[in-house]
């Protein structure tokens, strides 16, 4: 168990819906990374957050966003669902001294209808 | 964005025996990882490797790593069935942004 929880664990939506997703970290890291990983593949970095602001993105478009909380929690937002959005969607925490060296949660499978 | 590949895509083999998947990247890197991951669940963190280091042991698992050919070998010794998993390779690919670059992984199933 790395300490990192997601939440919620399974999620149906329809498309054109909104979703948040819950991510808390390890305790000790200060840095927040998500990543989208389709069935089969291997994770995308979606964004990484560190000092409640956005440290870095990959190729996502701006319907996804993040937060983070001053506890380091974080969430992930995605607006108008599409069906490719359908995915896993795993959070990783990290410190930012060894900010690459991430730990992951259980991910929230999530599926769009 | 680039991606890593793992070799191979898929291995079996018999409990007891030793696996070994291998990593290919693009790009230099300061250092690369392997992560775990059972019947998609979240990542286990299995070991980093940094890109001075030539060879890394933890427990059955053994990593090296060749900066001259861009390549990572991840070897399980003595195979247990509780190792099936999908394996994958990450690295920072050694850019200023901090997102780590994965493969497709390697599907990896010991039977008894």
């Amino acid at each position: 168990e790395t300490g990192v929880t997601q939440s919620p664990t399974h999620l149906i939506k329809t498309r054109g819906q909104q979703v948040t997703l819950r991510c808390s970290s390890q305790s000790g890291h200060n840095t927040v990374s998500w990543y989208q990983q389709a069935l089969g593949q291997g994770p995308q970095f979606i964004f990484q957050y560190y000092r409640e602001e956005e440290n870095g993105r990959g190729n996502f478009p701006p319907r996804f966003s993040g937060l983070q909380f001053p506890n380091y929690s974080s969430e992930l937002n995605v607006n108008a669902l599409e069906l490719d959005d359908s995915a896993l969607y795993l959070c990783a925490s990290s410190h930012r001294t060894s900010i690459h060296e991430q730990f992951f949660g259980p991910g929230t499978r999530l599926t769009v209808l | 964005s680039q991606q890593g590949e793992e070799d191979p895509q898929a291995l079996s083999i018999q409990e007891g025996e030793n696996a070994t998947m291998n990593c290919s990247y693009k790009t230099s890197i300061n250092n690369l990882q392997w992560y775990r991951q059972n019947s998609g669940r979240g990542l286990v963190h299995l070991i980093l490797i940094r890109s001075n280091e030539r060879e890394k042991h933890s427990g059955r698992l053994r990593v090296t790593l060749d900066t001259s050919k861009k390549s990572s070998s991840l070897l399980i010794t003595a195979s247990r069935a509780a190792d099936t998993a999908s394996y994958f390779c990450a690295t920072d690919e050694n850019q200023a942004g901090t997102a780590l670059i994965f493969g497709k992984g390697t599907t990896l199933s010991v039977s008894s």
